[in-house]
Formats: structure tokens, sequence, C-alpha cells
């Protein structure tokens, strides 16, 4: 079955450094994959979305780059900021599938 | 900017019992989804509906069924409750095709006691 890996450990950075966040997957090579924050007790909100045919997308302070050959993604935070703590999930979605297959996502904190 | 909206934001239900969540899409989105989300657990897909017809299946009980609407609400339906169904739980809308970004509610926090 498939299996999405994120970051085991938590990941605490210094204001103004870059976060850099992985996922690997197993198995198939999904079609696209969509990265999500989530703050405790919200709804993830979507961030960038990424297609297997795309090596990388920015937007803003945001990076998103697809590597099917090593089947990881990898997401960075640049210039991060305390705002920008929170939990972030990396979600595969499969060609002819509506559902997203979520990993256990990354707790980011970012200390002033 | 309108978001997906969510009723009730907190229930609590006892064992057995049955449950009722709904889901009011973003304007101009057709398709719905349902993910059930344990503590510390990552989102599980459960349903999701496209013009109102299933379209996807994931882990969803059969003690659970859900339906969209012709106003592309949709509406979860829960029996026979247990414990292990305490979660929050999630609705997300998107506009049609299968590579759409995904906009969650707020979720609806259940408590079976």
């Amino acid at each position: 079955s498939q299996k999405i890996e994120q970051n085991s450990e938590a990941l605490n950075i210094q204001e103004g450094k870059t976060a850099t966040l992985t996922c690997n997957y197993t198995n198939y090579s999904p079609a696209y994959l969509q990265w999500y924050r989530q703050d405790p007790g919200r709804g993830p909100v979507f961030l960038l979305l990424i297609r297997e045919n795309e090596k990388e997308k920015r937007k803003e302070r945001l990076k998103v780059t697809f590597d099917t050959t090593l089947k990881q993604s990898l997401f960075h935070i640049t210039a991060s900021q305390p705002a920008d703590s929170a939990t972030y999930l990396c979600a595969l979605g499969f060609s002819n599938d509506y559902k997203l297959s979520f990993g256990a996502g990354t707790t980011v904190t970012v200390r002033a | 900017a309108a978001g997906v909206i969510q009723s009730p934001r907190h229930l609590i239900k006892e064992k057995r019992e049955t449950a009722t969540l709904k889901c009011y899409p973003i304007p101009r989105h057709d398709t719905v989804y349902w993910y059930q989300q344990g503590p510390g657990q990552d989102p599980q897909f459960l349903i999701s509906f496209y013009e109102k017809m299933q379209s996807d299946k994931g882990s969803i009980p059969d003690r659970f069924s859900a339906q969209q609407f012709s106003d592309y609400h949709s509406e979860l339906n829960m029996s026979s409750l247990e414990l292990g169904d305490s979660a929050l739980y999630f609705c997300a809308s998107s506009l049609s095709g299968v590579d759409m970004e995904q906009y969650f509610g707020p979720g609806t926090r259940l408590t079976v006691t």
C-alpha cells in the first residue's frame, strides 16, 4: 500500500531562515501533490499544488519541488516568520481519483 | 471571500445515537469531500461527491452515509455512533476535476460519550 512520510521530527528554526520540509512516498507516483497548512483545531489551508510534469512551483515565500525519480517533494519557506508556525501536510492525488492521501504532517516552529 | 461552511461546529452524542453533519461548499464549487481527523492524526478521506453523484469512496464505515443535494450542499449521516467516531470531521469543496485544490471548512468536532 502507498506510504507517505514527512519529516519525522518537528522543525524549530530561527526567524529569517529557510525551512525545508520533505515528503517521500513509496510505490505509485501521484499525478499531483498538494501542500497544506493546518493550525491546531482548524481545517487545512491550501498552499500549493504541483503536477507530475512540473519540477518546481513558487508562491510568494513558498517553493515546492517534485522529483518523481526520487519519489520526493520538498517544500521550502524562505525568510520564515513566527506566523509561519503551524503543521504542514503534504497530500498525494492520483489520476481519476478525487481523494487526497495525506502525510502525517511536519510541525514547524519559527522562533523570533 | 466566501468559505466552506460546516454545521454544527461542535456536537456531543452518546453511543448508539445518530448524528448529521452539514456542509455548504464555496459558491460555484460542485465537488464536495468529507475527511475524518482523529487526535494527532492526518485527515482520512471518507467520501466525495461531484454533481450530486458519489465520485470516490474511502474508508467510510457502513454506518455512515452521505449525499449531495441539488444546491450542492452535503450531509454526512452517522448512525450507531461508537466512541472511536470521536474526531474532527472536515468538509472540503473544489471546482470540478480530480486535480483541483481543495478548500476545507472549519470542521465539526464530534464527541461520542
